[in-house]
């Protein structure tokens, strides 16, 4: 089955951690983006990529980073600089080109901070 | 900075009602999508409308597309309780390469 896949499911951190969250997709999507979703509210871009090896910062960049060494694969690690880090992380891919950007999510990530 | 606001934020209605949500966007864009996403699961992409359409219907679903009031909007008709969830507009704009954003969402409930 074609699909994308978010791991874990529930992630706790310890303050000053680092914890990275995996994305893996079979969809041979170019574009794999992701978001932050808090309590009640939508969604907020983090990072995206539009093709391996390329990536662009979002709206909330700031103490996350990410990598895209393949296609299938875009890992976002959680950086201690980040202060609040507690959300829901959502990944999500698309074929990519202007004229067919449906996005495919994950199943999410929630992350909280013991 | 979102780019799309859902209108409202939280609607409730009884099963079969129509359910109406509104989008606002600022930019010009390629095409304007609708998702869901059932309570802390991932969202699920429902319908995309392109710049150069005004409606389109899937099932119970009807999007209309005004891009010269920069406003979108989802009717759902004869609901369900199974429709609960959350309904979240995004856009691809024009400037703005495959990046999609979304809005903040409505938060729809359907009572029995």
């Amino acid at each position: 089955d074609g699909g994308i896949t978010q791991s874990p499911k529930y992630l706790f951190r310890k303050e000053g951690q680092n914890v990275t969250l995996s994305c893996e997709q079979n969809l041979n999507h170019d574009a794999m983006y992701w978001y932050r979703q808090d309590p009640g509210q939508g969604l907020r871009l983090i990072y995206y990529s539009q093709i391996v090896n390329d990536f662009q910062k979002g709206d909330i960049a700031e103490g996350y980073s990410v990598s895209r060494e393949k296609k299938e694969s875009f890992p976002l690690t959680v950086t201690s600089a980040q202060k609040n880090p507690t959300a829901f992380y959502l990944c999500a891919s698309s074929m990519g080109g202007w004229m067919n950007t449906e996005a495919f999510f994950g199943q999410g990530t929630r992350l909280t901070v013991v | 900075s979102q780019q799309g606001e859902e209108d409202p934020q939280a609607l409730s209605i009884q099963e079969g009602e129509n359910a109406t949500m509104n989008c606002s966007y600022k930019t010009s864009i390629n095409n304007l999508q609708w998702y869901r996403q059932n309570s802390g699961r991932g969202l699920v992409h429902l319908i995309l409308i392109r710049s150069n359409e005004r409606e389109k219907h899937s099932g119970r679903l009807r999007v209309t597309l005004d891009t010269s009031k920069k406003s979108s909007s989802l009717l759902i008709t004869a609901s369900r309780a199974a429709d609960t969830a959350s309904y979240f507009c995004a856009t691809d704009a024009n400037n703005a390469g495959n990046m999609l954003t979304f809005g903040g969402g409505t938060r729809l409930m359907v009572k029995p």
